[in-house]
């Protein structure tokens, strides 16, 4: 059982840089989400989906984008990256809502802006 | 989303019992209550859902009291292993909930 993987683990960027992040999960569930943890802080959601096709904008979407064309496997991308973005990021999918739905979360992808 | 307040920090030592209270003063009629439990360099995990009562499974306990403004999440006889950082989340089924979490609180477990 795979879960929910996310690549890649590590990077380091320059500034200016663009990247994207992928999440996989092979638990059909509906529902999927980027959130962004700093040091000693909580996690903050970034965008979420609530199914193919579909996404919306979170708490801190800004310099973020996404995209949700295959119901398994959601998109994170940084366009033009900032050293405000370095953070560990974690993916997580849900069958139905966050709200009674147990969420998965993968194992995080660690992201340094220099 | 109903927002929800706990302790920033707690100790404890192994063997004893570790009560972590949230208050989520407006929650919902639809609203659920969810902990998740987070270790260093990892996803947070779900460890319990409830909507009042009393819920326990193999790894916790969850006290909802009748007005549903506060709920606590009960870890048994702790071992070192249960160091962890636990977030208390508050939602409902609708279509669109964010799951949203908050600080959390850091549970420090001592020998």
């Amino acid at each position: 059982n795979a879960g929910v993987t996310q690549t890649p683990k590590f990077r380091v960027l320059k500034t200016g840089q663009s990247m994207t992040l992928l999440c996989a999960q092979d638990m059909n569930h509906e529902y999927m989400y980027w959130y962004r943890q700093d040091p000693g802080m909580g996690l903050r959601l970034i965008h979420y989906s609530v199914g193919e096709g579909t996404t919306a904008k979170g708490e801190v979407p800004d310099g973020y984008n996404v995209s949700r064309l295959k119901k398994q496997n959601f998109l994170l991308g940084l366009e033009s990256a900032a050293p405000s973005q370095t953070s560990v990021y974690f993916c997580a999918s849900s069958y139905g809502t966050g709200g009674i739905s147990e969420a998965f979360f993968g194992q995080g992808t660690r992201l340094t802006v220099v | 989303l109903a927002k929800t307040t706990q302790p920033i920090s707690m100790d404890s030592y192994e063997g004893q019992e570790v009560n972590i209270t949230c208050s989520h003063n407006n929650i919902a009629t639809n609203d659920y209550i969810t902990w998740y439990q987070q270790f260093p360099s990892q996803g947070p995990r779900f460890i319990i859902q409830g909507y009042k009562t009393k819920v326990t499974n193999e790894v916790a306990s969850l006290f909802i009291p009748a007005d549903r403004k506060s709920s606590t999440l009960s870890l048994p006889r702790v071992s070192l292993s249960d160091t962890a950082v636990y977030y208390c989340l508050v939602g409902e089924g609708n279509a669109g909930n964010m799951l949203t979490f908050g600080g959390g609180t850091r549970l420090m477990v001592k020998p």
